[in-house]
């Protein structure tokens, strides 16, 4: 069955440094590949697609890949602020209907000043 | 922007009792709607897809009986939890694919339900 793993549960890193976390999945060649935030008692918040075709891509402060052959997504955040704190999931389509996803359990990132 | 919303954001009852949940898409249409559940630290699991005007797809291991799912307008699902148990207490969450053009799916706030 489909297995999507998240690097840790928790990261801490100083503000103003870059942030990396990982998602890597098993059994499955996803078309697409999603990250979200999400805070505490909220719903996801989308934040980048990338779709399997494509190797990077970039929003802002954000930054993500997509290796197909080692089943893996890197998403970045650079310059990292105390406000990016949050619980950031990765999330796979699931083929058929657009929009049918497979989360990761997430990975909860602190800035600290 | 497109936006998701729901009601109730948090509801407490008693067990054996139905709750009904809302989830409505405010300036678009969506003929397909997402229910997840996510219990605290886990993941959100995918539910079932709601479809407006016939039934509703429900995933491996989720009791159709007991999570009804209605799609009654292009703007309105609902979905009603019968004879609730404790461990049917989480976080409901629906989403909505991405309207068209577009890549951004959009989540609802969620609606926390504890059940007594």
């Amino acid at each position: 069955s489909q297995k999507i793993e998240q690097n840790s549960e928790a990261l801490n890193i100083q503000e103003g440094k870059t942030a990396t976390l990982t998602c890597n999945y098993t059994n499955y060649s996803p078309a697409y590949l999603q990250w979200y935030r999400q805070d505490p008692g909220r719903g996801p918040v989308f934040l980048l697609l990338i779709r399997e075709n494509e190797k990077e891509k970039r929003k802002e402060r954000l930054k993500v890949t997509f290796d197909t052959t080692l089943k893996q997504s890197l998403f970045h955040i650079t310059a990292s602020q105390p406000a990016d704190s949050a619980t950031y999931l990765c999330a796979l389509d699931r083929g058929s209907t657009l929009g049918r996803l497979y989360f990761g359990r997430g990975t909860q990132l602190t800035v600290w000043p | 922007g497109a936006v998701v919303s729901q009601h109730p954001s948090w509801v407490i009852c008693k067990s054996g009792t139905s709750v009904k949940i809302e989830c409505r898409s405010l300036d678009f249409q969506a003929t397909t709607m997402f229910w997840y559940r996510q219990f605290p630290k886990q993941s959100l699991m995918l539910m079932a897809t709601s479809n407006e005007g016939s039934k509703a797809t429900y995933e491996q291991g989720v009791e159709k009986d007991k999570f009804l799912i209605n799609h009654a307008s292009l703007t309105l699902s609902t979905l009603t939890v019968t004879s609730a148990h404790p461990e049917d207490s989480s976080f409901y969450i629906c989403s909505a694919p991405p309207p068209v053009n577009t890549d951004t799916q959009y989540f609802g706030p969620g609606t926390r339900l504890t059940v007594l």
